[in-house]
């Protein structure tokens, strides 16, 4: 059973904000979210990640619901480079378990 | 930058050859990982190791066995490949507690192509 549902595909105009969400309902109180992406022919890449709280970073911000049945990550401003497969994890009895990611396109 | 190395990138090999991916880090890790994921996909946990001389099966079945002799190597060995082993394998290594916080260094990945 996947643990973390996101749409397959999302497209953002550059220099534009992106939300990507994702939803994570079976969350239990100790499991971690995160989010990784993933570039052409490359491993992923460690993105953000956050527990209840929302947390920014240099790449990114994560805001994460009052519940934590969901999260949004957020591009503050989409570039080319940020053309990617993003992950959203949950780390939950010490494990990562990757869902199937949303796939981003930035259009020029 | 990650200092983790996959060998090799790419690999295309006959039905039944033994073939090792190997796998180093020099961040000094305890935890190893290795992921599977084929084009498209999501990764799927494969193997993985708490430290050396500790190796446990993930959620996917795979014929694939791996070894932790020391704490910056774990490779991974198929005995005879088959087509079915096409796919890409990802190592990755962290020091995340379980408490959940720290990162997965990936490597950049051995693409297998099995004829």
């Amino acid at each position: 059973d996947a643990k973390t549902t996101q749409p397959n595909s999302m497209e953002s105009n550059e220099e534009e904000p992106v939300h990507l969400p994702c939803n994570h309902s079976t969350i239990s109180g100790t499991d971690y979210i995160h989010w990784y992406r993933q570039l052409p022919s490359q491993g992923p890449e460690y993105v953000i990640h956050g527990l209840t709280s929302n947390v920014n970073n240099r790449m990114a911000s994560l805001a994460i619901a009052e519940d934590r049945k969901s999260s949004t990550l957020i591009l503050h401003r989409a570039t080319l480079r940020d053309a990617a497969v993003y992950y959203c994890i949950l780390f939950t009895g010490n494990q990562f378990y990757f869902g199937t990611g949303t796939s981003l396109t930035v259009i020029p | 930058e990650a200092d983790i190395y996959q060998t090799p990138r790419y690999l295309v090999i006959g039905t039944g050859k033994k073939i090792t991916l190997e796998c180093s880090q020099t961040m000094g890790h305890d935890k190893m990982y290795w992921y599977q994921q084929d084009p498209g996909m999501e990764l799927h946990l494969i193997h993985y190791s708490y430290g050396v001389n500790s190796t446990e099966k993930g959620d996917l079945s795979s014929e694939s066995t791996v070894s932790r002799i020391r704490t910056e190597h774990f490779p991974l060995t198929l005995e005879s490949a088959r087509p079915s082993h096409t796919s890409q394998y990802l190592c990755a290594s962290s020091e995340i507690g379980t408490t959940g916080t720290g990162e997965l260094f990936f490597g950049e990945g051995s693409r297998l192509t099995v004829l």
